[in-house]
């Protein structure tokens, strides 16, 4: 089945450790978003890509960063995570001018910081 | 800008009472509205969606209908089960004449128990 993964599902790193989160994706969508989702919140967009084109959101602190090296991957670096970086961080593909808009979500991984 | 609102919980049913979970937009001209279903520790799941004013989505007996005179996309269903207990995000997307992409704007998410 086509689909979105992400590795690792659940990712513990100490305050101010580098971190490098992943996601794949089979679907072959040339979109693809990285959300950030703390405990009883809705997802917030920290960028996405269109193609190779880096979109970063307004807001998006400067220790969040991401690189896709290719259609079906795409990563997300935390420079120096902080506790208050620790959320479940939510991988999404689409289809660019898919009638729908619609978004395909991986399972999460889950970032705890000690 | 866009928003959404829905209605917070959590909300507590008993089985096979009905349901409903309001949700309203605001949004330049007319997007596309979606309902995703989040269970504990797992990623979002699309429940159902609706891409033009009087679109029924419906979905595993959950229904929703696009109405535009009233901005809303309130989630229905005749009889819950102790499995549909979750979090509800009402969601959307604008329609970019471009066809873009960008993120979902979505509602504070609705925590649903279902009791047996």
């Amino acid at each position: 089945d086509a689909m979105v993964i992400q590795n690792p599902r659940y990712q513990v790193t100490q305050f101010g450790k580098p971190v490098t989160l992943s996601c794949s994706q089979t679907l072959n969508h040339n979109v693809m978003y990285w959300y950030q989702q703390k405990s009883s919140q809705a997802p917030k967009l920290l960028f996405h890509y269109y193609d190779k084109d880096f979109n970063n959101e307004a807001d998006t602190p400067d220790n969040f960063q991401s690189r896709r090296p290719n259609t079906s991957f795409c990563f997300l670096d935390i420079r120096s995570p902080g506790l208050g970086d620790a959320a479940m961080y939510l991988c999404a593909t689409s289809r660019f001018r898919d009638i729908s808009y619609e978004q395909y979500f991986g399972p999460g991984t889950r970032l705890t910081v000690t | 800008g866009n928003s959404v609102t829905q209605m917070e919980g959590p909300v507590t049913l008993s089985e096979e009472a009905f349901l409903t979970i309001n949700c309203t937009y605001t949004a330049t001209g007319y997007p596309s509205l979606f309902w995703y279903v989040q269970y504990p520790g797992e990623g979002l799941q699309l429940l159902l969606k609706a891409t033009k004013a009087d679109d029924k989505g419906s979905n595993k007996g959950f229904e929703a209908t696009y109405r535009k005179e009233t901005t809303s996309f309130h989630l229905e269903k005749g009889s819950v089960q102790v499995s549909d207990s979750a979090v509800y995000f009402c969601a959307l997307s604008p329609h970019y004449s471009g066809g873009g992409a960008d993120g979902l704007t979505f509602g504070k998410g609705t925590h649903l128990i279902i009791q047996p």
